[in-house]
């Protein structure tokens, strides 16, 4: 039974599109993350939820919104898709903020064409 | 930039060699460490933790050292299996913050 699971594995789309990647944790989990990997493997926090409030938002444009319709769900949509958006996406959660171990998804690979 | 980085980009040993894969913090505030693993296709994951009272822990094959003095951080692999090729990263936090990555040590091992 999967602990964090994301939504497409894989996505390819044309810049402009909108697209959104859904996370769902069983674990039962207060927070949940969304980071991003790029082609280097360099992996960077863009966002971060407690019990539904947004209390981390690194520097991620405007077209980056997540939602976190109950704790056990966090999506994330990306409006008007560019380039540089290709990357994967990784959801994770960990018991609370901070301190703990976070579990992570298996990643969306996004390709923006 | 980053707060956590690590010496090598990259790491090859042989297969029952014992492997030392190095990362250094700067943000001295940090309680909490993390090492994770990072296979292709995969997201990380858990290999081993460690928090700022302490200054070693051991698990099954690997050790995790940490020197807060000159904040050093290693990951050490016992008898290293070519399962163990992956990436490996290290993380830091502390309470109230999410963890934050370095750039990832890639290690390769031949059999």
């Amino acid at each position: 039974d999967t602990a964090v699971s994301q939504t497409p594995k894989y996505l390819v789309t044309q810049m402009g599109n909108d697209k959104s990647i859904k996370c769902e944790q069983n674990l039962g989990h207060d927070t949940m993350y969304w980071y991003k990997q790029d082609s280097k493997k360099f992996l960077k926090i863009m966002f971060s939820y407690n019990n539904k409030e947004l209390i981390i938002n690194e520097t991620v444009p405007n077209r980056f919104s997540p939602k976190s319709p109950d704790k056990a769900h966090l999506n994330l949509h990306i409006n008007s898709l560019e380039l540089g958006d290709s990357a994967v996406y990784f959801c994770a959660s960990s018991p609370d903020s901070g301190g703990t171990e976070a579990f992570f998804g298996q990643g969306t690979r996004l390709t923006v064409v | 930039g980053e707060s956590v980085g690590l010496h090598l980009p990259t790491l090859s040993v042989q297969e029952g060699d014992n492997s030392i894969i190095n990362c250094a913090y700067s943000n001295s505030a940090s309680d909490y460490f993390i090492w994770y693993k990072q296979e292709s296709g995969k997201g990380p994951q858990f290999i081993i933790d460690i928090r700022s009272n302490m200054d070693k822990r051991q698990g099954q094959r690997v050790t995790v050292l940490l020197n807060k003095t000159v904040k050093h951080l290693s990951l050490q692999i016992a008898a290293t299996q070519p399962g163990d090729s992956a990436v490996y990263f290290c993380a830091e936090n502390q309470a109230g913050t999410a963890l934050i990555f370095g750039k990832g040590t890639t290690l390769s091992v031949s059999s």
